[in-house]
């Protein structure tokens, strides 16, 4: 199956700072990615959808300023968290569709902890 | 109303027991359904998809779709201690688009 990595695996950044994860399609294409959040003991949230090229699509109730996303290759999307504070503290993954559409492969998720 | 409804749990099953685990859903536009397993701290894992009406089978695992009743289900046979995890469903619209998850059901596989 096709691989996705994520970058980094864990990270713990002081309250105000800005914080990058990467999410790369290892051995295929990604036009479209998705980014989910969640937070211990609750399913996943879908944060929002990163298209290469053009601007991310997100969900309602996610600030776009604070969650930047820059979908810049095939291969390559990015979260950043601006001004992370103690409640942005949460597991994020990044996910992207095979080929044919039919199953998303799921990156191994990045650990932010903002203190 | 959940898009996505599943029951949290904790579902105790014994070793070797027959898991079975249900959720239904919303949107009766959905046309792919898919079941992850998670364990703590790590991201899902693809079990099985399903799309049409009816049984899937994998292995030990069987899906369900009931497209009328808006209701898929997933079935683990002969349970392992290992298949203790949390286990999400989750729906689709169309090939390629966004994942709507459920809630999650946490299953215990006893020895």
């Amino acid at each position: 199956g096709a691989v996705v990595s994520q970058h980094p695996s864990r990270v713990i950044c002081k309250s105000g700072t800005s914080v990058k994860i990467e999410c790369r399609s290892l051995d295929f294409q990604a036009t479209t990615m998705f980014w989910y959040r969640q937070f211990p003991k609750q399913s996943l949230m879908l944060m929002a959808t990163s298209n290469e090229g053009s601007k991310a699509t997100y969900e309602q109730g996610v600030e776009k300023d604070k969650f930047l996303i820059n979908h810049a290759s095939l291969t390559l999307s990015t979260l950043t968290v601006t001004s992370a504070h103690p409640e942005d503290s949460s597991f994020y993954i990044c996910s992207a569709p095979g080929a044919r559409g039919d199953e998303q492969f799921f990156g191994p998720g990045t650990r932010l902890t903002v203190l | 109303q959940k898009e996505v409804e599943q029951n949290s749990g904790p579902l105790s099953v014994p070793e070797g027991a027959i898991a079975s685990l249900n959720c239904t859903y919303s949107d009766r536009g959905s046309q792919s359904f898919f079941w992850y397993r998670q364990y703590s701290g790590k991201s899902p894992e693809l079990i099985m998809f399903i799309y049409s009406n009816g049984d899937k089978e994998d292995g030990r695992f069987t899906a369900q779709l009931n497209k009328a009743s808006q209701y898929v289900s997933l079935l683990i046979r002969d349970s392992q201690p290992s298949d203790s995890a949390t286990y999400l469903c989750a729906v689709r619209k169309a090939a390629g688009n966004k994942l709507t998850f459920g809630g999650g059901t946490r299953v215990l596989v006893k020895p």
